[in-house]
């Protein structure tokens, strides 16, 4: 049971390259979400979706693309990495809502040069 | 004030020992509340949600409400080694879940 799958584990890239996170979940869970966490803010929603062909900005949506063609699949693009997007990003997904348990992928830790 | 507030410790505690961790949160009308831990370089993994006022207790792990007071804690009793983590309180505000920065806690041997 392979569960939530994030790839790669570890991405370097340089400023104003386009790069993809890709995220996988085996559940069927109808919610994915993606969070960065860094020091001294924590977990922040980037962008989430509610079903395939869903999606809705989270808290820091600025610099970031997502879709949602397929329901266990939920990439994230950053369309012109830059510095500031240097960071660890996570994907999660959740059963039963925007508001309740979430389960989390292993993360993609990203530098940007 | 901030939407969901923790100390961020450290928070050292003997092993064998009951390690408390805290939080508070700013909206009043928040429904579901969540514990989450996190090792050094892993993701979060939830260990306790709780809906209603009171204690809920799985293990060696007690969640309790308070949301007269807006206050929710962790306890966990007989602290062990492996239990040095970040511990992240989560709160469902406006459909979403909103974290706060987390309680270093560091078990003792």
């Amino acid at each position: 049971d392979a569960g939530i799958t994030q790839s790669p584990r570890y991405k370097i890239t340089e400023t104003g390259r386009q790069v993809t996170l890709m995220c996988h979940q085996t559940w069927s869970h109808s919610y994915m979400f993606w969070y960065r966490q860094d020091l001294g803010h924590g977990l922040r929603l980037i962008y989430y979706s509610a079903a395939a062909d869903i999606t809705d900005k989270g808290e820091v949506p600025d610099g970031y693309v997502v879709s949602r063609s397929k329901t266990e699949n939920f990439p994230l693009t950053l369309e012109s990495a830059t510095r500031s997007q240097t960071s660890v990003y996570f994907c999660a997904s959740s059963a039963s809502g925007l508001d309740n348990e979430q389960f989390f992928g292993p993360g993609t830790r990203l530098t940007v040069l | 004030q901030k939407e969901v507030e923790q100390n961020s410790g450290p928070l050292s505690v003997p092993e064998g020992a009951i390690a408390s961790l805290n939080c508070t949160y700013s909206d009043r009308v928040s429904q579901s509340f969540f514990w989450y831990r996190q090792y050094s370089g892993k993701s979060p993994e939830l260990i306790m949600s709780i809906y209603s006022n009171g204690d809920k207790e799985d293990g060696r792990f007690t969640a309790q409400l308070n949301k007269a007071s807006q206050y929710v804690s962790l306890l966990i009793r007989d602290s062990q080694p492996s239990d040095s983590a970040t511990y992240l309180c989560a709160v469902n505000r406006d459909d979403k879940i909103i974290f706060g920065k987390g309680t270093r806690l560091h078990i003792l041997p």
